[in-house]
């Protein structure tokens, strides 16, 4: 069966630039994790989406950061006014549901903000 | 303040040796334990993992230990492998999002 799937692979934008990067999870799986991963470092949560809701956005830096799950499948990262420091690996998981804890992994979108 | 430890940072062992790394955590609500494997360019792969009503969980080459009083838990690597040779983040969470650990880059030598 088909893993979670990211698309870009990779994204190089400019300073002060709009990028949006999507998500699709495991069919039939209803929980949806972002996560970011700096070089070196091991994966920072960011936003949990429970269906089509963000359960908990508490790891998000800013409000240059939005996320969003329209239908309860595919997913959007969105960051407006890019800045250098955004630059990192974003990765995306989906478990089946919150209460079983496995989530799996894709291999995630490089983001480089020049 | 950074709720999940790990150690080494790096680690080498001849292929056939048994790596350790090792996990600390101080949030006692925790309640799932995970590995994770990393290669470059890849996103982290599940392992094993494990709940603290247990201290020991085995899956192939693969084992957890785990002391709920001491808030630690390791992953061991029998045979290992230069296929193994990868990093390795252990993880916590409590019913949501993963808390991980900073990463061990493994390098098993042939």
């Amino acid at each position: 069966g088909a893993g979670v799937s990211q698309t870009p692979s990779n994204k190089v934008t400019e300073k002060g630039k709009y990028v949006e990067l999507r998500c699709d999870p495991i069919s039939g799986h209803t929980a949806l994790y972002w996560y970011r991963q700096s070089l070196g470092q091991g994966p920072e949560f960011l936003i949990y989406f429970q269906g089509t809701g963000a359960a908990d956005d508490s790891g998000l830096p800013n409000d240059r950061f939005f996320a969003v799950r329209p239908e309860g499948s595919v997913s959007t990262l969105k960051i407006q006014r890019t800045e250098r420091g955004d630059s990192a690996v974003y990765l995306c998981a989906s478990s089946r549901d919150r209460g079983r804890n496995e989530q799996f992994f894709g291999p995630g979108t490089r983001l480089t903000v020049l | 303040q950074q709720q999940v430890k790990q150690s080494p940072q790096s680690l080498i062992v001849q292929k056939g040796g048994i790596p350790i790394i090792n996990c600390a955590y101080e949030n006692t609500a925790f309640d799932y334990f995970p590995w994770y494997q990393q290669f470059p360019g890849k996103g982290p792969a599940l392992l094993i993992a494990i709940r603290p009503d247990v201290s020991e969980k085995k899956e192939g080459r693969f084992t957890i230990s785990f002391n709920k009083s001491a808030k630690q838990f390791s992953l061991h690597i029998m045979d290992s492998q230069p296929g193994d040779s990868a990093t390795y983040f252990c993880a916590a969470s409590r019913g949501g999002n993963l808390i991980f650990g900073k990463g061990t880059k493994l390098s098993v030598k042939p």
